[in-house]
């Protein structure tokens, strides 16, 4: 199993323009999640999903979006790409039924993304 | 906000038992106490997590007290490959919030 992979691993983008970051789990989990995660802090949740069709805002939703039309797939766009976006982004999965005692995420390798 | 409290660094020899410390004093009864590490810009990675009761596995070891405000997860024997940021986080609802985490560096 591949887990959780992320596409591009690194990207420089001008102002204004967009952009969408791949996310894709091949363990059959409903759960998925994008997080950012700036110099020296921890992760910022921006939209998550339970399952196919179903998206729902995180901590840090704005200038941001997000569709899920599969189970494996959970691409996050962004629109108009500003400075204050240059981060680490970070995707994660989790299976579905897990008790909140089990609420393990597995995650991505990251997408550095810089905007100038 | 974050729910808990770290240290924000920590040094350990190499061999030696890791101890990070987590203050927790706000967590509630049904809340669960999860370990995450980040090794030098990796995605993070789950340690071991604990509702009351301590826990080990192949990882490390979680000792939760008995009042549930605070918890340390120890690393046995730690190896230079352990040097990371350690988070320890309280679930709130299917959201784990983050802090800013420990980062542990362990020293030949």
């Amino acid at each position: 199993n591949a887990g959780v992979t992320q596409t591009p691993k690194f990207r420089i983008l001008k102002i204004g323009q967009s952009m969408t970051l791949q996310c894709a789990q091949d363990m059959n989990h409903n759960y998925m999640y994008w997080y950012r995660q700036d110099p020296g802090m921890g992760l910022k949740l921006i939209y998550y999903s339970v399952g196919a069709g179903i998206t729902d805002k995180g901590e840090v939703p704005n200038g941001y979006n997000v569709s899920r039309s599969t189970t494996e797939d959970f691409p996050l766009r962004l629109e108009l790409a500003a400075p204050s976006q240059t981060s680490v982004y970070f995707c994660a999965s989790r299976p579905w039924g897990a008790l909140l005692a089990k609420n393990i995420q597995y995650f991505g390798a990251g997408t550095r993304l810089s905007v100038l | 906000d974050a729910k808990t409290t770290q240290p924000p660094s920590m040094d350990c020899a190499e061999g030696r038992a890791a101890n990070l410390p987590c203050n927790h004093s706000t967590i509630s009864g049904n809340e669960y106490v999860y370990w995450y590490r980040q090794i030098h810009s990796q995605g993070p990675q789950y340690i071991i997590h604990g509702l009351k009761n301590n826990e080990t596995n192949e990882m490390a070891s979680l000792i939760i007290t008995e009042d549930r405000k605070s918890s340390t997860l120890i690393l046995p024997h730690a190896t230079l490959r352990d040097t990371a940021v350690y988070y320890c986080i309280v679930r709130s609802n299917y959201q784990l919030i983050w802090g800013a985490g420990t980062k542990l560096i362990i020293k030949p």
